[in-house]
């Protein structure tokens, strides 16, 4: 067990819709970044929040956003869903964050289906 | 974008013997991770290699670093079933956009008994 939580687990959705994906991050863990992993694209580095601030951004389409909360927990919302948006989505936290960025703590993903 | 490369894509050896794996990366690191990720599953963090080091050991793993040649090798030895995962390494890629760890496509071991 990472310690870090996300929910849900499986999600089925249909195009057009707005899913939120929620993480909770290891305790402690002021960093928390969000993942896409799918077959075609592999494992895409999406948007990084670092206590509470947007720390670094990757490949996100504007219709997707996210935010980190005062608890430190996130949410990364995807709106105007798309077949191609259906993937597992990732979690990660660490304590520190940039170039001196150590391990990543990994939830067990939301695996989002868009029929 | 692509920071780090690993090769092969796939790999699939018997049981008792060793794997190798290659990663390339692009730009100037601090460290190197690997990563392990069983099918569906979330990546569990395997090993950190710094840049001033050039080989690391835990376990029945061994990771290699080459600053000059910017690659790193993540040796399995002894093999096991329960090795058949896909293997990942990352490095932290800095742009306008902020820094963040990339993580490369991976590659793909089938151990068989």
């Amino acid at each position: 067990d990472s310690g870090v939580t996300q929910t849900p687990k499986h999600l089925i959705t249909a195009t057009g819709q707005r899913v939120t994906l929620r993480c909770s991050p290891r305790s402690g863990d002021l960093s928390v970044y969000w993942y896409q992993q799918s077959l075609d694209q592999g494992l895409q580095f999406l948007i990084q929040y670092y206590n509470g601030e947007e720390r670094a951004k990757g490949n996100i389409l504007e219709r997707f956003s996210a935010q980190q909360f005062p608890d430190l927990h996130s949410e990364l919302n995807l709106s105007s869903l798309e077949l191609g948006d259906s993937a597992l989505y990732f979690c990660a936290s660490s304590f520190l964050a940039g170039m001196n960025t150590g391990e990543l703590f990994f939830g067990e993903g939301s695996r989002l289906t868009v029929l | 974008s692509q920071q780090g490369e690993e090769d092969p894509q796939a790999l699939s050896i018997q049981e008792g013997e060793n794997a190798t794996m290659n990663c390339s990366y692009k730009t100037s690191i601090n460290n190197l991770q690997w990563y392990r990720q069983n099918s569906g599953r979330g990546l569990v963090h395997l090993i950190l290699i710094r840049s001033n080091e050039r080989e690391k050991h835990s376990g029945r793993l061994r990771v290699t670093l080459d600053t000059s040649k910017k690659s790193s090798s993540l040796l399995i030895t002894a093999s096991r079933a329960a090795d058949t995962a896909s293997y990942f390494c990352a490095t932290v890629l800095f742009n306008q956009a902020g820094t963040a760890l990339i993580f490369g496509k991976g590659t793909t071991l089938s151990v068989s008994s």
